[in-house]
């Protein structure tokens, strides 16, 4: 079966420090990986999306960026955290979109300070 | 993703029905319609998704309009796991990523 692991869970972060979560997957091949981010009391804001190795699409401009070195692996940095890059990030994967469901990770909450 | 129109919030009591609305005007004729629901710190969780026939799982049911400009989750018998806040959505084509509203927030009385 399908799973999706993210990391870490939660971190704290000062301002002006770089950032790395992790997203893996396993049990599939090529999947689309996604990066979202809820702030809190807000809905889901799509960042990234992949749909293979190397290739990402942004969604919104900031100062984030998202990486794809292996098939089942995406990352998500910064090289200098803002007060406004905290939140609840998601990891998800999907097959097919438009007909399919889409899986989340665990999540990851950062709070900058 | 194109907009969707859903209450902020609904209550209900436990054991009972919950109809929950979603209206989406726009929807073209081959774009399913998804629903989700997200508990408390956790990521969202696919509940059900349609085209033009009502849907029925183990979670719930889906009630589409014959103009497919709306649709009806329908928990049959509520429980208090399922407060959550409700998300309907009708993706584009294609691997672009759904895009989440703010949904519906149930809150269920014991």
């Amino acid at each position: 079966s399908q799973t999706i692991h993210q990391w870490p869970a939660t971190l704290v972060q000062p301002v002006g420090s770089p950032l790395s979560l992790e997203c893996t997957v396993e049990g599939t091949s090529n999947p689309n990986l996604y990066w979202y981010r809820q702030a809190a009391g807000r809905g889901l804001q799509l960042l990234f999306y992949s749909v293979g190795i190397g290739q990402i699409s942004s969604e919104v401009p900031q100062n984030l960026s998202a990486s794809r070195p292996q098939d089942r692996q995406f990352i998500l940095s910064s090289k200098k955290l803002l007060l406004s890059d905290s939140g609840f990030y998601l990891c998800a994967w999907s097959v097919r979109l438009n007909t399919g469901e889409l899986f989340f990770g665990e999540g990851s909450r950062l709070t900058v300070l | 993703d194109a907009k969707t129109t859903q209450p902020n919030s609904m209550e209900s009591n436990e054991e009972e029905p919950v109809h929950l609305p979603c209206n989406h005007s726009t929807i073209s004729g081959t774009d399913y319609i998804h629903w989700y629901r997200q508990l408390p710190s956790q990521g969202p969780e696919y509940v059900i998704h349609g085209l033009t026939s009502n849907v029925n799982n183990r979670m719930a049911s889906l009630a589409i309009a014959e103009d497919r400009k709306s649709s009806t989750l329908i928990l049959h018998r509520a429980t208090l796991r399922d407060a959550a806040v409700y998300y309907c959505i009708h993706p584009r084509g294609g691997a672009d990523g759904l895009t989440f509203g703010k949904g519906t927030h149930l809150i269920i009385q014991p």
